[in-house]
């Protein structure tokens, strides 16, 4: 089955605790990236990778970061989380860049909380 | 981030009935509108990609049209069905290939 998957789906932490949230992709898309969406505002791109090494900032980067070893594997790391990073994220895969007319596929949510 | 709204924020209809509502958009940098259900819980899903001014796109019971000229798209629901709650998001692609969402118009249909 054709699917994005995170872990974990719930996370309760403190400020400053590193936090490593997976995403892994099984339909060798070249395009993965993160959004978090929060009350009232659409959802809005931290980062993205065009492929395997090559990662860029979106429209709210800070206190993120990404890596992108492996083409079906896009982690996001929170190297010191404050309670303004408290939100839903959902990491998104999809062929070619979101740029285009090309559907996105989601995973399920990780529901992030920082106390 | 292009300002995507949709309207309304909510809204709640009754079992059988249809409704629509509406995403805008700056017209000037379009490239593509896409709109995905999210259900409570699930991951977002996606409906239609549209990219041609006159667009419309139908998968069952919803559909949508697209106006490229004055910025906006219409989802509508036709008799609509408690499994149609979900909140639905439309997202513009922008001519320099920008994917920018809309806040969402969550639906509820009541039996």
């Amino acid at each position: 089955e054709a699917q994005v998957t995170q872990n974990p789906r719930y996370l309760i932490t403190v400020t400053g605790k590193k936090l490593t949230v997976t995403c892994s992709q099984n339909m060798n898309h070249e395009y993965m990236s993160w959004y978090r969406q929060d009350p009232g505002l659409g959802l809005r791109q931290i980062y993205y990778s065009m492929n395997v090494e090559v990662t860029d900032k979106g429209d709210v980067p800070e206190g993120y970061k990404v890596s992108r070893k492996e083409k079906r594997n896009f982690p996001l790391i929170l190297e010191s989380p404050s309670p303004n990073q408290t939100s839903l994220y959902f990491c998104a895969s999809s062929f070619r860049p979101t740029g285009g007319s090309d559907t996105q596929y989601f995973g399920p949510g990780t529901r992030l909380t920082v106390l | 981030i292009l300002n995507v709204e949709q309207s309304p924020q909510s809204l709640h209809v009754q079992e059988g009935d249809s409704t629509n509502f509406t995403c805008s958009f700056p017209s000037s940098n379009f490239y593509a509108l896409h709109w995905y259900r999210w259900e409570t819980a699930k991951s977002p899903e996606a409906l239609f990609v549209m990219t041609l001014n006159g667009d419309e796109k139908k998968k069952g019971r919803i559909s949508a049209t697209l106006n490229t000229k004055e910025g906006y798209s219409y989802l509508y629901i036709k008799g609509s069905q408690p499994e149609d709650s979900a909140t639905y998001l439309c997202a513009l692609t922008s001519n320099d290939y920008k994917l920018s969402f809309g806040a969402g118009t969550t639906v509820t249909v009541r039996a």
